[in-house]
């Protein structure tokens, strides 16, 4: 089956530096890869989604690149602000609606 | 707007006990999911299901069982429960169509003493 890899596990940055989090997968099959956002004691929500037919989408502060032949996707968050303090998952889907998260990464905006 | 939801915020359960989780979407979505989500663990699938009545075992079903008789809910059962059980249990819901985005409820923290 699908396993995600996530890193780094926690990750601290200074306000308006930028932050990047990777993850790579097994399954060559997979061509979804979504990316959540979980604030402390709320729900995850999805922030950014690719699908396996597009190196890159950005929207706004964020952008997520991918490459399917190393299997690995990555998030980058610019000018980071306070409000960008969060779990993040990444994941890859398994099949039709399945996802496979990555063991998420804590990131720390400091002011 | 979606709306995810859970039966309790916080629960505290016996050794042994039998634990009903509940969820509820109103969006008529088709696919419903059961996470368990532990610290440097991340979200791990439970049980799955891609219509009424229909179920599917996800990474860890050990322990669990799960009850969809109604489209709108899907129930987690806990036959017997343990300490290692107590953990952050989220159902998410996600249409058959379109988007694969996942509405998550807000969780259950479930503590087996």
């Amino acid at each position: 089956g699908e396993n995600v890899e996530q890193h780094p596990s926690t990750l601290s940055v200074q306000e308006g530096d930028s932050a990047v989090i990777k993850c790579t997968y097994s399954d060559s099959a997979s061509n979804y890869f979504p990316w959540y956002k979980q604030e402390l004691g709320k729900r995850p929500q999805l922030i950014i989604d690719i699908r396996s037919n597009v190196g890159e989408k950005k929207d706004q502060r964020i952008a997520v690149t991918l490459n399917k032949t190393a299997k690995h996707f990555s998030l980058h968050i610019t000018e980071t602000q306070p409000e960008d303090s969060a779990v993040y998952f990444c994941a890859a889907d398994i099949n039709d609606y399945k996802l496979s998260f990555g063991a998420g990464t804590t990131v720390t905006v400091r002011a | 707007d979606v709306k995810v939801t859970q039966s309790s915020r916080y629960l505290v359960k016996r050794t042994g006990e039998k634990v009903f989780l509940e969820c509820v979407q109103d969006m008529d979505h088709e696919n419903m999911f059961w996470y368990r989500q532990d610290p440097g663990l991340g979200l791990r699938l439970i049980y799955f299901s891609y219509d009424v009545k229909m179920k599917e075992k996800g990474d860890i079903p050990e322990g669990y069982s799960v009850s969809r008789e109604k489209k709108e809910r899907f129930s987690l059962i806990l036959e017997s429960a343990s300490t290692n059980q107590t953990s952050m249990y989220l159902c998410a819901s996600v249409w058959s169509s379109g988007s694969y985005e996942q509405y998550f409820g807000p969780g259950t923290r479930l503590t087996v003493t």
